[in-house]
């Protein structure tokens, strides 16, 4: 079945770093990708998404490429802020079914 | 602030009890989705509805159920429940059925003692 493998952490960096969070996955067919963000007691919320190989996917400085030949769509930002601390979730969706979710990475950025 | 409001906030209860969790989607959507975060499995899909209509089906326990109805608000039941229920429990609407952008609510914390 289709699944998604990410590092869970916890993830800790300094303010302005740079940030990489990877994000292999497995499906059958040609899957829709997804980054959701958790912040502490709240909902998820679509930070970025790519739909079709190549496809670089951006939002409030974050980027993620859709890799079809490694599989990949893997998480990055320049320059991370304190308010960038929460947990981010890859997903995909390879049907009209729900979203497969990897772990989650617990990102703590620290001032 | 998603538009998709989900009531109660949080739910205490004990094992072998029923409860139910609702969900409002944002105003125009037409498919729900109910997923369950728990710390050993993570956030996995339960179900999905269109339209009133079931259309697909994850790891959802047959103790589960769930429906949709001609307001679009949707229900998720539990019944006979285990300690290992206690989860987050999110409803998620989209547009339609495709490969449209779901949108989470905050959640649902139930609790099972």
């Amino acid at each position: 079945g289709d699944s998604v493998t990410q590092m869970e952490g916890p993830v800790t960096l300094s303010e302005e770093a740079f940030l990489t969070i990877n994000c292999t996955y497995t499906a059958t067919g040609y899957p829709s990708l997804f980054w959701y963000v958790q912040y502490p007691g709240e909902g998820l919320q679509l930070l970025l998404k790519a739909t079709k190989a190549d496809d670089k996917g951006s939002n409030k400085g974050f980027e993620a490429t859709y890799r079809k030949e490694t599989t990949s769509f893997h998480l990055e930002k320049g320059s991370v802020q304190v308010s960038d601390s929460a947990v981010y979730f890859c997903a995909l969706r390879a049907t009209a079914d729900g979203l497969t979710f990897g772990k989650g990475t617990h990102l703590i950025i620290q001032p | 602030d998603s538009g998709v409001t989900q009531t109660p906030k949080h739910l205490i209860t004990a094992t072998g009890q029923r409860v139910t969790l609702r969900c409002s989607p944002r105003s125009g959507d037409l498919s729900v989705y109910w997923y369950q975060q728990s710390l050993d499995q993570g956030l996995q899909f339960l179900i999905q509805y269109y339209n009133g209509e079931e259309r697909a089906k994850g790891n959802i326990l047959e103790r589960f159920s769930a429906q949709q109805f001609p307001d679009l608000h949707s229900e998720l039941n539990l019944s006979s429940l285990e300690l290992g229920d206690s989860a987050l429990y999110f409803c998620a609407s989209s547009l339609g059925q495709g490969v449209y952008e779901q949108y989470f609510g905050p959640g649902t914390r139930l609790t099972v003692t």
